[in-house]
């Protein structure tokens, strides 16, 4: 049971270069998350999935879309990066409404 | 939407004491409470919760406590060790799945 799984881990991007970040849980978690953390900012919520085929936008959704073909997957695209979206970008999952989320290991993103 | 505020920013103890992180929130409709540690270069892990039913939670040296009507949640550790040191985050969160957290608190635990 790896739990949730991102890759990178590190990753540098040219302005206007574009890229997916994956995530991948094997929970059976039908809820999964994007967060970014910037300093002093804590964590804000990018996307969200209530289940395959579902999702939403959180706080800080522009320059950003997801998708949720399987349960166990939740990929977020970065269309034209910016500088503006140098991060720590999480990715969590919860079994259900309001439980404990588990966090990716992170991706630390720096756009130059 | 949810607005969550974190006090104090920082926070350095000596060993041994106690240490207390206060949130307040904004929105009324709030139910689950949650707290997570993140150790340096780690992911944040949840340490306790609480929720809206509830005006006290303990578990071990970790205590939370929920004013509803003032809207404000706290996070008290008892007998700070060097390991509590981390970057503790509150959060909040409606029936709609959408957490929204505060901006942290470093706390420091001096030996």
């Amino acid at each position: 049971n790896a739990g949730v799984t991102q890759t990178p881990k590190f990753q540098v991007l040219k302005t206007g270069q574009s890229m997916t970040l994956q995530c991948a849980q094997d929970m059976n978690h039908e809820y999964m998350s994007w967060y970014r953390q910037d300093p002093g900012m804590g964590l804000r919520l990018i996307h969200y999935s209530v289940g395959a085929g579902i999702t939403d936008q959180g706080e800080v959704p522009n320059g950003y879309n997801v998708s949720r073909s399987t349960t166990e997957d939740f990929p977020l695209r970065l269309l034209s990066a910016a500088p503006s979206q140098t991060s720590v970008y999480f990715c969590a999952s919860s079994k259900i409404m309001n439980t404990e989320a588990f966090f990716g290991q992170g991706t630390r993103l720096t756009v130059v | 939407g949810e607005n969550v505020e974190q006090h104090p920013s920082t926070l350095s103890v000596q060993e041994g004491d106690s240490a207390v992180i206060k949130c307040t929130y904004s929105d009324s409709a709030s139910n689950y409470f949650p707290w997570y540690k993140q150790e340096l270069g780690k992911r944040p892990q949840l340490i306790i919760d609480i929720r809206s039913n509830v005006g006290e939670k303990k578990d071990q040296r970790i205590a939370v406590t929920l004013n509803k009507t003032a809207k404000h949640f706290s996070l008290h550790i008892t007998e700070t060790q060097p390991e509590d040191s981390a970057v503790y985050f509150c959060a909040a969160s409606t029936d709609d799945y959408k957490l929204s957290f505060g901006a942290g608190t470093t706390v420091t635990v001096r030996a």
